[in-house]
């Protein structure tokens, strides 16, 4: 069964530092996202991503963070430098419907860990 | 503001006991519903889909159902197994949004 994959698993970085999470959506979805998971608080949306362009953000999405698709089949999500408070799980998530919100499939997520 | 709330936080059900998961949310102009299962320190996965035109879903020992007049589902899991312990969210699709708004989640034991 198709699913979403992630990369790294887990991340650790300093503050200050740029990183860049990395996922493959399924294959002939068209709706892209990143969530975060601070430990112990709700999955909060980040960004969707559709026909290369974002097209619904969040307040946490400030000018720190980027989105790309870069080729046909990744999709990253940049955060310039990190602060000790950008620790949390990111769950990237596609869907096959564009327009309509349909099922969206998450990814393992990337432990990102900023000391 | 479009809020999604489950209760209770935790829950321990003896193993083969059916139980119900609440979820209720703010506003009644919904897309659809998701229900998702979280193991810990795990990523979602998910369980079932109400469309918003839908009373209900089936899949297996699962049945989710959508009221959304009173803003509220239910997933419904039947003869529980310990392998059912996880923490159960909810997320609901709001018009006028494309992302989904989780709740906090049930924290699901099932006690052998």
């Amino acid at each position: 069964e198709p699913e979403v994959t992630q990369t790294p698993s887990h991340q650790v970085t300093q503050m200050g530092q740029e990183v860049i999470l990395r996922c493959v959506p399924i294959s002939n979805h068209l709706y892209f996202y990143w969530y975060r998971q601070i430990l112990g608080q709700k999955v909060e949306f980040l960004v969707s991503f559709y026909n290369n362009e974002i097209s619904e953000k969040s307040e946490i999405f400030d000018d720190q963070f980027s989105v790309e698709r870069p080729d046909g089949s990744n999709f990253t999500l940049k955060i310039r430098s990190t602060k000790l408070e950008d620790s949390a799980m990111y769950f990237c998530a596609s869907s096959l419907l564009a327009g309509v919100p349909d099922t969206q499939y998450f990814g393992p997520g990337t432990r990102l860990t900023v000391l | 503001k479009q809020e999604v709330t489950q209760i209770p936080a935790a829950l321990s059900v003896p193993e083969g006991e059916n139980l119900v998961l609440n979820c209720s949310f703010t506003d009644s102009a919904i897309y659809n519903l998701q229900w998702f299962r979280q193991d810990p320190g795990k990523g979602l996965t998910s369980l079932l889909l109400i469309q918003s035109s839908q009373r209900e879903q089936t899949s297996g020992r699962l049945n989710a159902s959508l009221d959304k007049s009173s803003g509220r589902s239910t997933l419904y899991i039947a003869a529980s197994q310990p392998g059912d312990s996880a923490t159960y969210l909810c997320a609901v699709a709001f018009f006028g949004n494309e992302k989904l708004t989780f709740g906090t989640g049930t924290r699901l034991t099932i006690i052998p």
